[in-house]
C-alpha cells in the first residue's frame, strides 16, 4: 500500500517559517490533504488539494506538492500552531485512505 | 454548520464486537461518504474505512475481515461495528464528513472522538 514519510518533530522559532514535510513515491500526482491537531482535540483540515485553505484557516497556511516531497509552509509561526500535522492522500490503487505518521512542531 | 458525535460503549471486552454511532447534526447525511478514523494513544491516525450514503464502502485492508459500515439515513446516523478486538484495538475513535475535491476524498469535518479500551 502507499506510503507516506513525515519527519517526526520540527521545531521553530516564534516569527519564523515553519516547513513540514510529506515524502511519498510520486506524490505530485496526488491530491495532498494537511490535519491540524492540538493535544486533546479531534484534527481539523488546514491544507486541502495540495494548496487550498478551508473558509477560517488563516494565510499564514499554505501548501505545495511536486515531485516525491509536499510540503505544509506555516509562515509567522505562533505559539498557537504548536500541534501535530498529519499529511493524508487518497490511495486509488486500493481504494483507501492515507496518513502519513505525523509530525509535531514545536514553537521554540 | 454540520456537527458529527460519536456515541458508543467506552469498554469492550476481548474477542467481542466494538460498535458506534456517530450522528450527524446540522446537515443531510445524503449524498456525502462518511468516515471512521481512529488514533491509539500517543500515536498517529489510522484510516478505518468510508461508507456512502447509498452503503457502497471501502475499508482499511488491514482492518477489512473484521470491519462492517452502515447508514441509517432516517436517523441521519452512521455505524462501525469492529468484531474480534485485542487490546490493540484500543484508541480514540473519530467520524468524519467526506467531501470530493478535484475527484479526491478529504475529510472536512471531523467528530470530537470516543474512547474505547479492550480490556476484560
Amino acid at each position: 500500500s502507499y506510503v507516506l514519510t513525515q519527519p517526526p518533530s520540527v521545531s521553530v522559532a516564534p516569527g519564523q517559517t515553519a516547513r513540514i514535510t510529506c515524502g511519498g513515491n510520486n506524490i505530485g500526482s496526488k491530491s495532498v490533504h494537511w490535519y491540524q491537531q492540538k493535544p486533546g482535540q479531534a484534527p481539523v483540515l488546514v491544507v486541502y488539494d495540495d494548496s487550498d485553505r478551508p473558509s477560517g484557516i488563516p494565510e499564514r497556511f499554505s501548501g505545495s506538492n511536486s515531485g516525491n516531497t509536499a510540503t505544509l509552509t506555516i509562515s509567522r509561526v505562533e505559539a498557537g500552531d504548536e500541534a501535530d500535522y498529519y499529511c493524508q492522500v487518497w490511495d486509488s490503487s486500493s481504494d483507501q485512505g492515507v496518513f502519513g505518521g505525523g509530525t509535531k512542531l514545536t514553537v521554540l | 454548520q454540520v456537527q458529527l458525535q460519536e456515541s458508543g460503549p467506552g469498554l469492550v471486552k476481548p474477542s467481542e464486537t466494538l460498535s458506534l454511532t456517530c450522528t450527524v447534526s446540522g446537515g443531510s447525511i445524503s449524498s456525502y461518504y462518511w468516515s471512521w478514523i481512529r488514533q491509539p494513544a500517543g500515536k498517529g491516525l489510522e484510516w478505518i474505512g468510508r461508507i456512502y450514503t447509498s452503503g457502497s464502502t471501502n475499508y482499511n485492508p488491514s482492518l477489512k475481515s473484521r470491519v462492517t459500515m452502515s447508514v441509517d439515513t432516517s436517523k441521519n446516523q452512521f455505524s462501525l461495528k469492529l468484531s474480534s478486538v485485542t487490546a490493540a484495538d484500543t484508541a480514540v475513535y473519530y467520524c468524519a464528513r467526506v467531501v470530493v475535491v478535484a475527484a479526491t476524498p478529504v475529510m472536512d469535518v471531523w467528530g470530537q472522538g470516543t474512547t474505547v479500551t479492550v480490556s476484560s
